[in-house]
């Protein structure tokens, strides 16, 4: 059962590099989100979408970009790393309305 | 302001005692409430949300509005129950999580 697939698992960056996180989902949902998780924080939404083509900022958005041209995809941009990012991301689909949220397993990333 | 506040990090507890893992809100309009389960090694997943009024694994959660509260409940703890558990507040499309609490049944 595919749900959520989220990749990579692990990355380590430099202060200034770019990537992508990308998540992809097989259960048609239109809510899909992205979320830190760092010590002592619990979860913070990051950015989240109500289907293709719209997007939103949530609690903490700064230095992350999101598109949404799919209903299936929803990768997350870092445009210039910095160690403040470092901290684990999750990527959900649903959970929003009569759905169920699914996490995907996490991405560990490390700004050096 | 939209919190969740969760004021225990760590709880143990023996098996068979009763567990309640507390939750906390602060939200001015109607509410929608749930409980996330990260069990060791797996992925976070809905354990249940207050529309429902179910019971999962035994566990409950009232929503109290007058208190704020959404705490979780259950009777007799498992070992199995052994996880991280998050409250999370949705209003409109933002989701508001707790720091969590880490739930360890001692055998």
């Amino acid at each position: 059962n595919a749900g959520v697939t989220q990749t990579p698992k692990f990355q380590v960056l430099k202060t200034g590099q770019s990537m992508t996180l990308q998540c992809a989902q097989d259960m048609n949902h239109e809510y899909m989100s992205w979320y830190r998780q760092d010590p002592g924080m619990g979860l913070r939404l990051i950015h989240y979408s109500v289907g293709a083509g719209i997007t939103d900022q949530g609690e903490v958005p700064n230095g992350y970009n999101v598109s949404r041209s799919t209903t299936e995809d929803f990768p997350l941009r870092l445009l210039s790393a910095a160690p403040s990012q470092t901290s684990v991301y999750f990527c959900a689909s649903g959970g929003q309305g009569n759905t169920e949220a699914f996490f995907g397993q996490g991405t560990r990333l490390t700004v050096v | 302001a939209q919190r969740v506040t969760q004021p225990e990090k760590l709880l143990s507890v023996f098996k068979g005692a009763p567990v309640e893992l507390k939750c906390n809100y602060s939200y001015s309009g109607s509410p929608e409430l749930f409980w996330y389960v990260q069990y060791s090694r797996q992925r976070l997943q809905l354990l249940l949300r207050h529309i429902s009024r179910e019971s999962i694994k035994g566990f409950t959660a009232d929503l109290n509005k007058g208190e704020t509260s959404f705490h979780l409940k259950k009777p007799f703890a498992q070992e199995e129950d052994s996880a991280m558990y998050y409250c999370a507040l949705l209003t409109g499309n933002q989701f508001y999580f707790g720091t969590g609490t880490s739930l360890t049944v001692i055998p």
